[in-house]
């Protein structure tokens, strides 16, 4: 099946600091890509998606400068979180879309746990 | 606005009982529909889904679903619960190709021996 990775699985950082959190398409490529937040015991709350050579589209809500997403290939997105704040420190969850399988869908990544301090 | 609801936020069921873990979804237009399991600290696995063709639609780990367009409903069932069943489901819809996924708010599924 398709596989999506994240690195890291698992990042501490202090405030003020910035952190990129890397979202690979590993044996297909993906045109978009999604990223999501989750809180704890809360369901996924799309932040943006992804298309590769071109902007991303942000959610309502979602702050563009804080949140720098890049994808520039079709097997590499990736999430920059800059002057990270405790408030930051959440689930990251990426996704991609896998096309020519009759629907578009979505594999996820393992997500990436952020703490910062 | 398009919307996905799962009733109940938590579900505690005995090993061996029956699940049942409901989702209904708002629209006129039957969309693509999914359910997804989390384990702690780890992303979205699929369950199953269903797109066209048979309402009935049979996942892994003994999951299955029945795709009902009068009632809107996508419930998730499981004749005899598991131990290792115990995680986060998440139902979901997906209304274009290529589209965002709409994610209902989750559902703690306990499994008590």
């Amino acid at each position: 099946g398709a596989v999506v990775s994240q690195h890291p699985s698992r990042v501490i950082c202090k405030s003020g600091t910035s952190v990129k959190i890397e979202c690979r398409s590993l044996d297909f490529q993906a045109t978009t890509m999604f990223w999501y937040r989750q809180f704890p015991k809360k369901s996924l709350m799309l932040m943006a998606t992804s298309n590769e050579g071109s902007k991303a589209t942000y959610e309502q809500g979602v702050e563009k400068d804080k949140f720098l997403i890049n994808h520039a290939s079709l097997t590499l997105s990736t999430l920059t979180v800059t002057s990270a704040h405790p408030e930051d420190s959440s689930f990251y969850i990426c996704s991609a879309n896998r096309p020519g399988q009759g629907i578009y869908e979505q594999y996820f990544g393992p997500g990436t746990r952020l703490t910062v301090t | 606005a398009q919307s996905v609801t799962q009733l109940g936020s938590h579900v505690s069921v005995s090993e061996g009982a029956l699940v049942l873990l409901r989702c209904n979804y708002s629209s006129s237009v039957p969309p693509y529909l999914f359910w997804y399991v989390q384990y702690p600290n780890q992303g979205l696995q699929l369950l199953l889904k269903y797109t066209t063709g048979a309402t009935l639609v049979k996942g892994i780990n003994g999951f299955e679903a029945e795709f009902k367009k009068s009632e809107t409903s996508f419930h998730l069932t499981k004749p005899s619960a598991h131990m290792s069943d115990a995680a986060e489901y998440f139902c979901a819809v997906l209304y274009n190709q290529g589209g965002k996924l709409i994610f209902g708010q989750g559902t703690e599924l306990s499994v008590k021996p």
